[in-house]
C-alpha cells in the first residue's frame, strides 16, 4: 500500500514559538493532501485540503494565518503552527491522496504536539 | 452538525467471533464510504471501502455492508483476533465534489482471549 510520512513523530515546544510539520508520501504523487487535528476522544478534524502548486483551503474555523499550510511539491506539504499556544497542543495527522476524487486517502503516522 | 455518526463508542467481543461495527450517516450525497483502523498514537490505517453502487464489498475477515435506504453501514469482522483491538472510523465523501473525508467518532474495539 502507499506510505506517507510524517516528521516530527513528537514535539514539545515554548508557548510563543512556531512548530514547522512535513508530510511526505513516499511512493507516490500525491495531488492533493490533507491535514486533520484530532482532539482526545474525538473524531479527525479536517482542518485543511491543499493542492500542489495552489493555497491551501481551509475548513470553517481554521485560521489560516495561525496555521501555514505549503504544498511544494507532489511528495510534500508542511504544516507550521505559528505562534503557538498550549491550546494548540494536539494531535496532528496529514493526509495525502494519489488521484482523482474518489481514490483513497493514505494516513501518516501523526504527530503528537505539546506546547508548554 | 455531526454528518456521519458511530452511536457505539465502545465494542467487546470474544476473540473468535463475529464484531460488527455500526455506522449512520445523514447526508444523502456521500456516495463512497471508508473504514479505517487507527492505534493510539498513530494515523488511521485504511481498511476497506464501498461504493454507493455496492451494497457489500468484501476483503478477507472484513466485510463492509451499505444500506443506502437507511443510510446504514456497517463493518463485519470474522473471526475477531486480539490484533484487531483499535478505534475504527467510518468516514464518507461525496466524490462528485471536493472529496474531503468526513468522519464518524469512531468506535473502540476490545477483542478478548
Amino acid at each position: 500500500g502507499a506510505v506517507v510520512s510524517q516528521h516530527p513523530s513528537r514535539v514539545i515546544c515554548k508557548s510563543g514559538t512556531s512548530v514547522k510539520i512535513e508530510c511526505r508520501s513516499l511512493d507516490f504523487q500525491a495531488t492533493t493532501m490533507f491535514w486533520y487535528r484530532q482532539f482526545p476522544k474525538k473524531s479527525l478534524m479536517l482542518m485543511a485540503t491543499s493542492n500542489e502548486g495552489s493555497k491551501a483551503t481551509y475548513e470553517q474555523g481554521v485560521e489560516k494565518d495561525k496555521f501555514l499550510i505549503n504544498h511544494a511539491s507532489l511528495t510534500l506539504s508542511t504544516l507550521t503552527v505559528t505562534s503557538a499556544h498550549p491550546e494548540d497542543s494536539s494531535f496532528y495527522i496529514c493526509s495525502a491522496r494519489r488521484g482523482g476524487r474518489g481514490e483513497t486517502q493514505y494516513f501518516g503516522p501523526g504527530t503528537r504536539l505539546l506546547v508548554l | 452538525d455531526q454528518q456521519v455518526k458511530q452511536n457505539s463508542p465502545s465494542l467487546s467481543v470474544q476473540e473468535g467471533r463475529i464484531s460488527i461495527l455500526n455506522c449512520d450517516y445523514t447526508n444523502s450525497m456521500f456516495d463512497y464510504f471508508l473504514w479505517y483502523k487507527k492505534y493510539p498514537a498513530e494515523g488511521p490505517t485504511f481498511l476497506i471501502s464501498i461504493s454507493s453502487i455496492k451494497d457489500k464489498n468484501e476483503d478477507g475477515r472484513f466485510t463492509v455492508f451499505l444500506n443506502k435506504s437507511a443510510k446504514h453501514l456497517s463493518l463485519h469482522i470474522v473471526p475477531s483476533q486480539p490484533g484487531d483491538s483499535a478505534v475504527y472510523f467510518c468516514a464518507a465523501l461525496n466524490t462528485g465534489t471536493a472529496s474531503k473525508l468526513t468522519f464518524g467518532t469512531g468506535t473502540r474495539l476490545q477483542v478478548t482471549l
